[in-house]
C-alpha cells in the first residue's frame, strides 16, 4: 500500500534557528501533499497544501515566511520552519493525495514530527 | 465550509464494552469519510474509509457507518480492549482536501 516517511520523527532546536522536515512518498508519486499541525490536545490543522511544481496555498492566518514548502519533485515536499520561536512547537504532520484517481481511497499520512523550540 | 465535529470528546470504559463515537458533518458533499486512530505523540492510523456510496465498512472489531444525507458517521467498536485507548478522529473528505473532526479520547479501562 501508499506508505509516505515523515523525517525526523522528533528534534529540538534553539528559538532563532531553521528546522527542516521531510515528507516522502515511499512507493507512489504525490501531486499533492499536505502538512498539517496539532497543538496539544486539539485536532489537526490544515496549514497548507504543496503542490509538486508550483508554489504553496496556505490556509488563512499561516505564516508563508515562517513555513517555508518545497514541493520539487513528485515524491519530497519538505517543510522548513524558519527562525523557530518556542510557540512553534508543536506536532506537524504530513499527508500525500496521490491523485484524482485517489478520490477513491483514503489519504497515507506520515508518522508526525514533533517539534520542540527551547 | 466543511465543519467536522465528534461527540463525546472523551470516553472512558471498562474492558470488553460495546461503544459507538459520532461525527458529523455538515456539508453532504463529500468523496468519502475516513476514521483515524492516533496515539500520543504519534502519526495518525487509517481505519476505515466509507465511501460516499457505501453505508458502512467493517474491519475486525471496527464497523463505520455512513449517512451523507444527514451528515453522520459512527465509528462501532465491539469488545473493546485497553489496546483500543487513543484518539480517534474522523475526517471527511470534500475533494482534494480533508477536513478533521475535533477527536474523541478513548480510554479503557483493565
Amino acid at each position: 500500500g501508499a506508505v509516505v516517511s515523515q523525517h525526523p520523527s522528533r528534534v529540538i532546536c534553539k528559538s532563532g534557528t531553521s528546522v527542516k522536515i521531510e515528507c516522502r512518498s515511499l512507493d507512489f508519486q504525490a501531486t499533492t501533499m499536505f502538512w498539517y499541525r496539532q497543538f496539544p490536545k486539539q485536532s489537526l490543522m490544515l496549514m497548507a497544501t504543496s503542490n509538486e511544481g508550483s508554489k504553496a496555498t496556505y490556509e488563512q492566518g499561516v505564516e508563508k515566511d515562517k513555513f517555508l514548502i518545497n514541493h520539487a519533485s513528485l515524491t519530497l515536499s519538505t517543510l522548513t520552519v524558519t527562525s523557530a520561536h518556542p510557540e512553534d512547537s508543536s506536532f506537524y504532520i504530513c499527508s500525500a493525495f496521490p491523485g484524482q484517481g485517489a478520490l477513491n481511497y483514503g489519504y497515507t499520512f506520515g508518522s508526525g514530527t514533533r517539534l520542540t523550540v527551547v | 465550509k466543511q465543519e467536522v465535529t465528534q461527540i463525546p470528546a472523551a470516553l472512558s470504559v471498562p474492558e470488553g464494552e460495546n461503544l459507538v463515537l459520532n461525527c458529523s458533518f455538515t456539508d453532504s458533499a463529500i468523496y468519502n469519510l475516513q476514521w483515524f486512530r492516533q496515539d500520543p505523540g504519534k502519526g495518525l492510523t487509517s481505519l476505515l474509509l466509507i465511501q460516499s456510496s457505501q453505508r458502512e465498512q467493517t474491519s475486525g472489531r471496527l464497523n463505520a457507518s455512513l449517512d451523507k444525507s444527514s451528515g453522520r458517521s459512527t465509528l462501532y467498536i465491539a469488545a473493546s480492549q485497553p489496546g483500543d485507548s487513543a484518539t480517534y478522529l474522523c475526517a471527511a473528505n470534500t475533494g482534494n482536501q480533508f477536513y478533521f473532526g475535533t477527536g474523541t479520547s478513548l480510554t479503557v479501562i483493565p
